[in-house]
C-alpha cells in the first residue's frame, strides 16, 4: 500500500459551503497532483505542484486552489461549493519518471 | 497536445482465459514513459506496468504484458489466465520524461470476469 492520505473519503455538503480536501504523503514525493473523475470515466489533472511553494493549474478549469506549504501536505479548496463541483478527487504523488502513487480519492456531493 | 485512446468502454473474459486491452497514443516526444494502471470499484488506483518508450523489450509483470509499437504509437495490455480480483477500471497513461507535469489518461476499459 502507497503512503498517501486523503481525507474525508466521503463529503456531503450544501451549496455556497467552503470545503478543503487533504491530501497528505509520507513518501517524500516533490511532485504532487490533484485529479478530478466522474463515476467510470477519465481523470483529468487539475492542479500539480513540483515542490514547496509551486503549484500549477492543470488541463481541466476548476473553480478550485491549492497549496503547498510543506513537502508531505497538498490540499485542496473550494472557497462556495456548487452541485457542479459534485464529482471525485484523487490526490497522487510521484517519485518522477511518470509513476504516481494514489490516494483513495474523496468523493464530493454537492446538495 | 498529448491524446490517449481507448477504444474499447468495456471489455469481459472469462476466468482463466487472456484478454487484450487496446491504447494508441498520440505525440511528437521522443522520450516518454506509457503505464497501464488499475482502479478496482471503490478502491485506489494502482500501477500495473511501465514502459519507457526508448525500450523495444515489451515489459512484463507475471501474468501481465504489454505489446509496445512504438512506430504505430499503439500499447496494449495482455492478461493471462484471468482471475476474479482483475475486475477493474484500466486505464491507459502516457508522461513526458522529465516534465513535471503528470499523466495524461485515456477514458479507461471496464474489465469485466466472468467465473
Amino acid at each position: 500500500e502507497a503512503d498517501i492520505y486523503q481525507t474525508p473519503r466521503y463529503l456531503v455538503i450544501g451549496t455556497g459551503k467552503k470545503i478543503t480536501l487533504e491530501c497528505s504523503q509520507t513518501m517524500g514525493h516533490d511532485k504532487m497532483y490533484w485529479y478530478q473523475q466522474d463515476p467510470g470515466m477519465e481523470l483529468h489533472l487539475i492542479h500539480y505542484s513540483y515542490g514547496v511553494n509551486s503549484t500549477e493549474k492543470g488541463d481541466l478549469s476548476s473553480e478550485s486552489t491549492v497549496s503547498r506549504i510543506r513537502t508531505e501536505h497538498f490540499p485542496l479548496t473550494l472557497e462556495s461549493a456548487r452541485p457542479s463541483h459534485t464529482s471525485q478527487y484523487l490526490c497522487a504523488s510521484s517519485p518522477g519518471a511518470g509513476e504516481a502513487f494514489f490516494g483513495q480519492g474523496t468523493r464530493l456531493t454537492v446538495v | 497536445a498529448q491524446t490517449v485512446t481507448q477504444s474499447q468502454p468495456e471489455m469481459s473474459v472469462q476466468e482463466a482465459e487472456t484478454v487484450t486491452l487496446s491504447c494508441t497514443y498520440d505525440t511528437s516526444e521522443s522520450d516518454y514513459y506509457l503505464f497501464w494502471y488499475k482502479q478496482p470499484p471503490s478502491r485506489q488506483m494502482i500501477l500495473v506496468i511501465r514502459q519507457e518508450a526508448y525500450k523495444q523489450q515489451n515489459a512484463t509483470e507475471n501474468r501481465f504484458s504489454v505489446n509496445f509499437q512504438k512506430a504505430a504509437k499503439s500499447f496494449s495490455l495482455k492478461i493471462s489466465d484471468s482471475q476474479l480480483g482483475d475486475a477493474a477500471m484500466y486505464f491507459c497513461a502516457y508522461a513526458i520524461s522529465g516534465s513535471a507535469r503528470q499523466l495524461t489518461f485515456g477514458s479507461g476499459t471496464q474489465l469485466t470476469v466472468l467465473p
